[in-house]
């Protein structure tokens, strides 16, 4: 059964320094999207993409973060400063783009980021 | 006020009982999404709905649209449904907002 993918799995990194966090969606999907769970809180909508462009950001994505679909199979996350903070569960989904809200998003396994 | 409401927060049961998880949201939808969260973290979707009942396995949702509120049931529960079951609706576009999950554990 097709699945999302995430890359790494984990990721340790210092205060200041640049993340990137991969995500290979599902390979027909057209929408794509990146959510966040700090440890014991719930999941947080962070960005919708759609079309090679933002569809929709949420207040915790400033200009430290960017996403990106650099080669039509990659849908990235760039936090170019990492805060404290931003040390959380990333979870990528897609769907395929037919249903809207009726539709089921897929989810990645997560990467887990640590900001030290 | 948070959009989605879950209870109870954490459960904890006998292998063979009977389970309920409640959802209400305040949002107008066009569907609910039910999601289980395992121990490492994945997500898994387990249902969406508009209405009425779905069924799969020992798992049932129902929702009720006018009173917007849905239940997850497990029936026969056994210790490898232990995780978290999140509801979440959609909300402007598609983007889900999630409720804070209510955390099952089921003991042998």
């Amino acid at each position: 059964e097709p699945e999302v993918t995430q890359t790494p799995s984990h990721q340790v990194t210092q205060m200041g320094q640049e993340v990137i966090l991969r995500c290979v969606p599902i390979s027909n999907h057209l929408y794509f999207y990146w959510y966040r769970q700090i440890l014991g809180q719930k999941v947080e909508f962070l960005v919708s993409f759609y079309n090679n462009e933002i569809s929709e950001k949420s207040e915790i994505f400033d200009d430290q973060f960017s996403v990106e679909r650099p080669d039509g199979s990659n849908f990235t996350l760039k936090i170019r400063s990492t805060k404290l903070e931003d040390s959380a569960m990333y979870f990528c989904a897609s769907r395929q783009g037919t249903g809207g809200g009726q539709e089921t998003q897929y989810f990645g396994p997560g990467t887990r980021l640590l900001v030290l | 006020k948070n959009e989605v409401e879950q209870s109870p927060q954490n459960l904890t049961a006998q292998e063979g009982e009977f389970i309920t998880i409640n959802c209400s949201y305040s949002v107008g939808i066009s569907a609910l999404h039910w999601l289980q969260q395992h121990p490492g973290g994945g997500i898994v979707s387990l249902f969406m709905l508009s209405s009425g009942k779905k069924k799969h396995g020992r798992l049932i949702a129902t929702i009720n649209i006018q009173e917007k509120h849905s239940s997850l049931h497990i029936t026969a529960s056994h210790p490898r449904d232990s995780a978290v079951y999140i509801c979440a609706v959609p909300h402007n576009t598609d983007k889900l907002i999630f409720g804070t999950g209510t955390r099952l554990q089921v003991f042998p």
